[in-house]
């Protein structure tokens, strides 16, 4: 089954100790990406990946950290978490010649800080 | 400042009806706009897309219009199912489809 996994899909943490959630898709993408959803603002592009070794700033990618040395793997890792970090994150891939940009997405991962 | 607005937090629908999402959007350089459903403890799934070139885009009892003089664009459902009820997620991207910027979701109730 085609499918973008996502590890933890719940995680209660405390401020400063470091942290990492994986993805992984098995659809062979070359593209991957993070997101974090907040009430009321929608999903915002944390960082992106176009393939191995290539990632990329979006619109919120301070206090976090990414690596792509697999296809198939884009780990999202935040190296002292802050309360303000408290959201749903979601990873998504898409095939690089993908019409109309579709992704696909992972089933979430609610993180706390405290 | 948002780039992508979704006006209307909220929509209830009967069902059979049509449901009609907006979306307003203030880039002029976004070449492809996307709609998204999300459901409860999911992630979102893609619905239809349209690129910049057109002003209509179909599929099935789905129908996205774009005006982009106006910078909006609308999703309409029809006929309107309680399956539908859901969150929807406007979404804009470059034409390289590496940024995407999304709206803050409208939920849709479908009623019986």
């Amino acid at each position: 089954e085609a499918q973008v996994t996502q590890n933890p899909r719940y995680l209660i943490t405390v401020t400063g100790k470091k942290l990492t959630v994986t993805c992984s898709q098995n659809m062979n993408h070359e593209y991957m990406s993070w997101y974090r959803q907040d009430p009321g603002l929608g999903l915002r592009q944390i960082y992106y990946s176009m393939n191995v070794e290539v990632t990329d700033k979006g619109d919120v990618p301070e206090g976090y950290k990414v690596s792509r040395k697999e296809k198939r793997n884009f780990p999202l890792i935040l190296e002292s978490p802050s309360p303000n970090q408290t959201s749903l994150y979601f990873c998504a891939s898409r095939h690089r010649g993908g019409v109309g940009g579709e992704q696909y997405f992972g089933p979430g991962t609610r993180l706390t800080v405290t | 400042d948002q780039q992508v607005k979704q006006n209307s937090p909220s929509l209830s629908v009967q069902e059979g009806r049509i449901s009609i999402l907006n979306c307003d959007y203030t880039n002029s350089m976004f070449d492809y706009f996307l709609w998204y459903k999300k459901y409860p403890a999911e992630g979102p799934t893609f619905l239809i897309s349209i690129s910049s070139i057109k002003d209509k885009n179909e599929d099935g009892r789905f129908t996205v219009f774009l005006n982009k003089s106006a910078k909006h664009l609308s999703l309409h459902i029809v006929p309107s199912q309680p399956g539908d009820s859901a969150v929807y997620f406007c979404a804009a991207s470059d034409n390289y489809g590496q940024n995407f910027v999304f709206g803050p979701g409208t939920r849709l109730s479908v009623l019986p």
